[in-house]
């Protein structure tokens, strides 16, 4: 599995946006970006994902690099509910790792009031 | 529409017990993965279950083990528990046939004991 790079933690306020960065210089062409979170005693939680484009939905928007080696999930407008793990991972579409997410140790955001 | 529902949400066993952890998914999604989760090792993925069948399997010993039923609902077994089996286990569903290029929607797992 392609690697991913994140710090281990951030800060911010609340009401201001938030700029999570991902590094994957191994990414391969067939291979999605995920972000995922993990608020306290909750199981992970589906942020957003794409594969080149930028995406956006409800919860993030997704900045990928016109290189595809970085990444970065945007929160518009932080709330002290925004703070978890986040975890930025590859998956290799149409290939055999059905159902495997590789979590690395993610970023830890804390918000501020 | 339901989340995934996992049961119990606690439980605690001895060492050398066996105990299995169910896993019901969101309505119409026949793809079922379990992921353990501990301080140490952090999400490990365990395996993978679409219509009945793994199709993938992580590296874990074979005390590990797992099936799906005909109605997508899933169970996962440990036998001959040992101490470093606690943990909090998770299960995911999705509702693509490649949940590579699909959501994952997890649990909000089982926390096991092992005393």
């Amino acid at each position: 599995d392609a690697k991913t790079t994140q710090p281990n933690s951030m800060e911010s306020n609340e009401e201001e946006p938030v700029h999570l960065p991902c590094n994957h210089s191994t990414i391969s062409g067939t291979d999605y970006i995920h972000w995922y979170r993990q608020l306290p005693s909750q199981g992970p939680e589906y942020v957003i994902h794409g594969l080149t484009s930028n995406v956006n939905n409800r919860m993030a928007s997704l900045a990928i690099a016109e290189d595809r080696k970085s990444s970065t999930l945007i929160l518009h407008r932080a709330t002290l509910r925004d703070a978890a793990v986040y975890y930025c991972i590859l998956t290799d579409a149409g290939g055999t790792s059905y159902g495997k997410l590789t979590f690395g140790q993610g970023t830890i955001l804390t918000v501020h009031p | 529409k339901a989340g995934v529902t996992q049961t119990p949400r606690y439980l605690i066993k001895t060492r050398g017990q066996q105990v299995t952890l169910s896993c019901s998914p969101i309505s119409g999604h026949r793809s079922v993965s379990w992921y353990q989760q501990t301080p140490g090792q952090g999400l490990q993925f365990l395996f993978e279950y679409f219509s009945e069948t793994q199709r993938n399997k992580g590296n874990f010993p074979g005390r590990f083990s797992g099936r799906q039923f005909s109605n997508s609902r899933s169970e996962m077994n440990v036998s001959t528990l040992e101490l470093g089996d606690s943990a909090l286990y998770l299960c995911a569903s999705s509702g693509g046939r490649d949940p590579t290029n699909s959501p994952l929607h997890f649990g909000n797992g089982t926390r096991l004991t092992v005393t």
